[in-house]
């Protein structure tokens, strides 16, 4: 069973903008991650958030992670159009294994 | 950086053949692999942890036999779709962490591969 679950959002925006997506777990974690992934393409690691952290930056990307809740959201400022792709959450479980989350579709337009 | 590889990318075959896919981690070792499977629009569906050097863990609902996986080195991992039929057809991804696990620090996927059967 998948153990993150986005929201489900088509999600398009303006360069410049900044572009916010949520993400819901059903149990417990070990970490929260972030993925990218172009069409067709495979997926590229954005952003890991450990159980006990609350909000970490990479850059242009913001991850918060609410234990309590079992959420996570994900902000990308100042869109750029390279960014359009879709995002996905994973949980990270035991045996070093991923639950992805259903993705969001984020389309930037120059 | 971490790099893996994924060879095919994409692969038409016959309904009844068997196609085989190779995962690759170029510049690591890696004693785990993972197999996910992707439908179009959709999320990835975790199939099996790859083991080097022992039987593969299959998730819930994936045949076994079906879904051959092979991982007899520290950087190659293969799974072979056995007698292939048209709902087999899908975005098939690998990934890899370093020797010890990378749960904690992410893993890199491979390109992926489109496997169409017809």
């Amino acid at each position: 069973s998948q153990q993150g679950e986005e929201d489900p959002q088509a999600l398009s925006i303006q360069e410049g903008e900044n572009a916010t997506m949520n993400c819901s777990y059903k149990t417990s974690i070990n970490n929260l991650q972030w993925y990218r992934q172009n069409s067709g393409r495979g997926l590229v690691h954005l952003i890991l958030i450990r159980s006990n952290e609350r909000e970490k930056h990479s850059g242009r990307l913001r991850v918060t992670l609410d234990t309590s809740k079992k959420s996570s959201s994900l902000l990308i400022t100042a869109s750029r159009a390279a960014d359009t792709a879709s995002y996905f959450c994973a949980g990270g479980r035991g045996n070093n294994r991923l639950a992805f989350g259903k993705g969001n579709q984020v389309v930037v337009i120059p | 950086g971490a790099v893996v590889s994924q060879h095919p990318s994409w692969v038409i075959c016959k309904s009844g053949t068997s196609v085989k896919i190779e995962c690759r981690s170029l510049d690591f070792q890696a004693t785990t692999m993972f197999w996910y499977r992707q439908f179009p629009k959709q999320s990835l569906m975790l199939m099996a942890t790859s083991n080097e050097g022992s039987k593969a863990t299959y998730e819930q609902g994936v045949e076994k036999d079906k879904f051959l996986i092979n991982h007899a080195s520290l950087t190659l991992s293969t799974l072979t779709v056995t007698s292939a039929h048209p709902e087999d057809s899908s975005f098939y991804i690998c990934s890899a962490g370093k020797t010890g696990g990378r749960a904690n620090y992410g893993y890199t996927f491979g390109s992926g591969t489109r496997l169409t059967v017809v």
